[in-house]
């Protein structure tokens, strides 16, 4: 089966920094690879997806996750936090079949 | 209009009831899921039916029973509930499975004292 790792459990970062999110997969071929965020007391909404071209991909809110087959990466990230951005964040990945998330990654905002 | 809506929101419940979720999607996507998502975050798929047949049944205590009347509603029925099924439930739908983006609903939020 399919994994995928979320290695940061926590992330806290000032508004106005930058951000970096990791996330790494296991799959023979190239996977659908998603990230999607969850705010407080909500279900989950798509931030950005790649299923093939160009390895760098534009999401909503201001968010880029790139994708590195060498590595089984697929990060996300954002220039500049803002106190909204605080949420979990789940990357996962589909195989044709099924799809497979991470543990997830919560994201603080220190003003 | 939204897009995947479950009801209840929220269900308190005791040790030992019985209850269900409803989950109902117009997106007109043929495959539908139930995630649990536990106190750390943790999403874990349940089931998944696809055109009304179940393709996805996860390691799931019997208890758990999920009805797909049609393609646009999925149900949960959970069976003398334990203190352990508190968790949020959430329902998806998608229009292919293990390819394309998923749509959740606002979660279920079960609370069994």
């Amino acid at each position: 089966a399919q994994s995928v790792t979320q290695p940061d459990i926590h992330i806290t970062v000032s508004e106005g920094a930058s951000l970096e999110l990791r996330c790494n997969y296991s799959y023979g071929a190239t996977p659908y690879l998603f990230w999607y965020v969850q705010s407080p007391g909500q279900g989950l909404q798509l931030l950005l997806k790649y299923f093939s071209g160009d390895t760098l991909v534009q999401g909503i809110k201001g968010f880029e996750a790139e994708f590195k087959r060498s590595q089984s990466s697929f990060n996300l990230r954002k220039p500049s936090v803002h106190w909204s951005d605080a949420a979990e964040y789940f990357c996962a990945v589909g195989d044709g079949n099924q799809f497979y998330f991470g543990t997830g990654t919560s994201l603080t905002v220190i003003p | 209009d939204t897009a995947v809506s479950q009801t209840p929101k929220y269900l308190v419940t005791q040790m030992g009831n019985d209850k269900s979720i409803k989950c109902e999607q117009n997106l007109g996507h043929d495959t539908m899921y139930w995630y649990k998502q536990d106190s750390k975050k943790f999403l874990k798929i349940m089931f998944s039916y696809n055109n009304k047949e179940l393709i996805i049944n996860e390691t799931v205590p019997n208890r758990f029973s999920p009805k797909s009347p049609d393609k646009a509603h999925l149900n949960l029925h959970i069976n003398s509930l334990e203190l352990g099924d508190s968790a949020v439930y959430f329902c998806a739908s998608t229009r292919t499975p293990g390819v394309g983006e998923q749509y959740f609903g606002p979660g279920t939020r079960l609370t069994v004292t």
